[in-house]
């Protein structure tokens, strides 16, 4: 069965500094990947998505990730971070490819920022 | 474009009562998902319709869960007989077809059962 790994639970930086948020995935096939962030009481939001291609993939608000096929990883990361990405950040995998499929998510990144 | 639409955005029940979730899509998207988010079970897919027909149920809770989707503008997740571990964020999402298109989030229902 497929499924997604994020080994930390909180990570704190400061403001500033960059920033790797882990994702590790499990899947016979290579899924399409998805990083997702969650604001205080609202919905998810897609920062950025990989389906094929270059590895390196650009997101929204200065977000990068890299899929390595490889590691089953796929690392957010932002050079410079600001207090306001603190948030609640989802990796997450659509096992079959595809749109119309259902997205199983890992366990979810809390990121504070200090100022 | 306002986005997939969740109502009500809180909902308070007592156990034992009905709760009826709904969730419009964002126009011209013919997929519609609905997922539950816990602290304890983090976010898990309950159901998905395609063009209004249900396509995968394979998260949703064998008693007391019904999903429907009416026309294509809706969709409803009723939980009879809530009971406590019922309380959750209920999720929808909405996504067009036919290419790898992302899924996008509505805010959320918060149901609580006391």
């Amino acid at each position: 069965a497929q499924s997604v790994t994020q080994p930390d639970a909180r990570v704190t930086v400061s403001e500033g500094a960059s920033l790797q948020l882990r994702c590790k995935y499990s899947s016979s096939v290579t899924p399409y990947l998805f990083w997702y962030v969650q604001y205080p009481r609202q919905g998810l939001q897609l920062l950025l998505k990989y389906y094929s291609g270059d590895p390196v993939v650009q997101g929204v608000n200065g977000f990068e990730a890299e899929f390595s096929k490889s590691n089953s990883s796929f690392h957010l990361r932002k050079a410079s971070v600001h207090w306001s990405d603190s948030a609640v950040y989802f990796c997450a995998v659509s096992p079959y490819g595809g749109s119309g499929n259902k997205l199983i998510f890992g366990t979810g990144t809390l990121l504070s920022v200090k100022p | 474009n306002a986005g997939v639409i969740q109502t009500p955005r809180h909902k308070v029940t007592g156990k034992g009562q009905e709760a009826t979730l709904w969730c419009e899509p964002i126009s011209g998207h013919s997929a519609v998902f609905w997922y539950r988010q816990t602290i304890v079970q983090g976010l898990e897919f309950l159901t998905y319709f395609r063009n209004q027909a249900p396509i995968d149920d394979s998260g949703m809770p064998k008693e007391r869960f019904s999903a429907q989707m009416p026309n294509q503008s809706h969709s409803t997740l009723k939980i009879q007989s809530t009971q406590p571990q019922d309380s959750a964020v209920y999720l929808c999402a909405s996504s067009l077809l036919g290419g790898p298109y992302e899924q996008y989030f509505g805010p959320g229902t918060r149901l609580t059962v006391l």
